[in-house]
């Protein structure tokens, strides 16, 4: 248990519609990165938040956004969804540890898009 | 983009070690050397992490070469629950930086 939370587990949904998912990090982590890995592709990376403003973009669509609240839990936001973006959604933390810089997944959200 | 290099797959024995390169030869001076793994479509796991020195835990082993251009993790008895894709990336241990993954290399350990 890496003691990151992503709710919910698994998601199906509709094609123009909205979904929001959310990550609980590690006790005292003050990061959390989103991931997105579609099927046999690898881990891209989304977006990183340090005490709830953003510190890094990756190539994340216009349709997504996330934001991380004073408790500093995180949420990502999917609107008008798309076929394509059926994917694992995967958050991480880390910050519990100066300058060790490793992450800590969750078991990831995962989204089908019909 | 990665900054590493990976082969795309390698397998190797059950009880035998198993050797997975790196390359990185664009690593700055305060770039770490991260290993982490994926089983199947779990969450990606933390193995290990390096600046220069050799470094090893319970896990695995790393060994970064003297010109900080290339790597090595190394599972000493590879078990078949050692099956996964390993990723190799470079970073800055700091609070504001992208952490990119690469395509990894896929083990598999045969009986």
């Amino acid at each position: 248990d890496s003691g990151v939370t992503q709710t919910p587990k698994h998601l199906i949904t509709a094609t123009g519609q909205r979904v929001t998912l959310r990550c609980s990090p590690r006790s005292g982590d003050l990061s959390v990165y989103w991931y997105q890995q579609s099927l046999d592709q690898g881990l891209q990376f989304l977006i990183h938040y340090y005490n709830g403003e953003e510190r890094a973009k990756g190539n994340i669509l216009e349709r997504f956004s996330a934001q991380q609240f004073p408790d500093l839990h995180s949420e990502l936001n999917l609107s008008s969804l798309e076929l394509g973006d059926s994917a694992l959604y995967f958050c991480a933390s880390s910050g519990r540890q100066a300058n060790t810089g490793e992450l800590f997944f969750g078991e990831g959200s995962r989204l089908t898009v019909l | 983009d990665a900054k590493t290099t990976q082969p795309p797959s390698m397998d190797c024995a059950e009880g035998r070690a198993a050797n997975l390169p790196c390359n990185h030869s664009t690593i700055s001076g305060n770039e770490y050397v991260y290993w982490y793994r994926q089983i199947h479509s779990q969450g990606p796991q933390y193995i290990i992490h390096g600046l220069k020195n050799n470094e090893t835990n319970e896990m695995a082993s790393l060994i970064i070469t003297e010109d900080r251009k290339s790597s090595t993790l190394i599972l000493p008895h590879a078990t078949l629950r050692d099956t996964a894709v390993y990723y190799c990336i470079v970073r800055v241990a700091s609070s504001a930086s992208k952490i990119i993954f690469g395509s990894g290399t896929r083990l598999s350990i045969r009986p």
